[in-house]
């Protein structure tokens, strides 16, 4: 069965960079995008950016842009997602999804806290 | 960026009840359209995609309507297993963004 499996929590200090991972198993890794979404706690879902990991291309929303990297192992089918200089308002669970529409499987969530 | 307009926001409702959840579009996106649930603490799960076409294993009573710029989601006999939020996604082109989502209680 299609499985996404994301790295543990993380506090970070304000400033700092973080790296979620995400382990895709039970299809093609390189057939369908991943997507990463991030939910604060009491908040809705918001849409962070997509890649292919077939071709590494990459797509982000623009709120992101210049903070978000969005990386890929095929080797080991495995998803980054990088989100630098972080502050207090990053404090979310982060999620990765398999999708090249909509999201039809989705990883546990990874949840970061940004703290001083 | 086309921007996706959600409502309510929340609603109340007995059991058996018709409830209907709305999403519209600021821009025609043809019927790229999918529906989620998420339960409390959960993590969220399809029900509806291409604005219409139900997800495998996901209730029937569960329907989903609509192109071009207007879409509804529609829970035609209302449980207590559905306490949830709801959210709408496009997908037609980045940002492939959520609606604000709509939180569904019991009254």
């Amino acid at each position: 069965q299609v499985q996404l499996v994301q790295s543990g929590a993380e506090v970070k200090k304000p400033g700092a960079s973080v790296k979620v991972s995400c382990k895709a198993s039970g299809y093609t890794f390189t057939s369908y995008d991943i997507q990463w979404v991030r939910q604060a706690t009491g908040q809705g879902l918001q849409w962070m950016g997509w890649m292919n990991p077939n071709s590494g291309d990459t797509g982000y929303a623009e709120r992101f842009q210049g903070r978000v990297t969005m990386s890929r192992n095929t080797s080991i089918s495995t998803a980054y997602m990088e989100l630098s200089s972080v502050r207090s308002d990053d404090t979310a669970v982060y999620y990765c999804g398999r999708g090249s529409g909509w999201i039809d499987n989705w990883g546990q969530g990874t949840l970061v806290t940004v703290s001083s | 960026d086309i921007q996706m307009t959600q409502s309510p926001s929340s609603l109340s409702a007995s059991v058996g009840d018709r409830v209907t959840i709305t999403c519209r579009a600021s821009q025609d996106i043809s019927t790229h359209v999918a529906w989620f649930q998420q339960k409390p603490g959960k993590v969220p799960k399809v029900l509806i995609y291409g604005a219409s076409t139900l997800q495998s294993g996901v209730p029937s009573r569960f329907s989903g309507s609509g192109s071009g710029t207007d879409f509804t989601l529609t829970l035609s006999s209302l449980q207590p297993e559905d306490v949830a939020t709801y959210y709408c996604q496009k997908y037609d082109s980045a940002p492939r963004s959520f609606g604000q989502g709509t939180r569904v209680e019991i009254k």
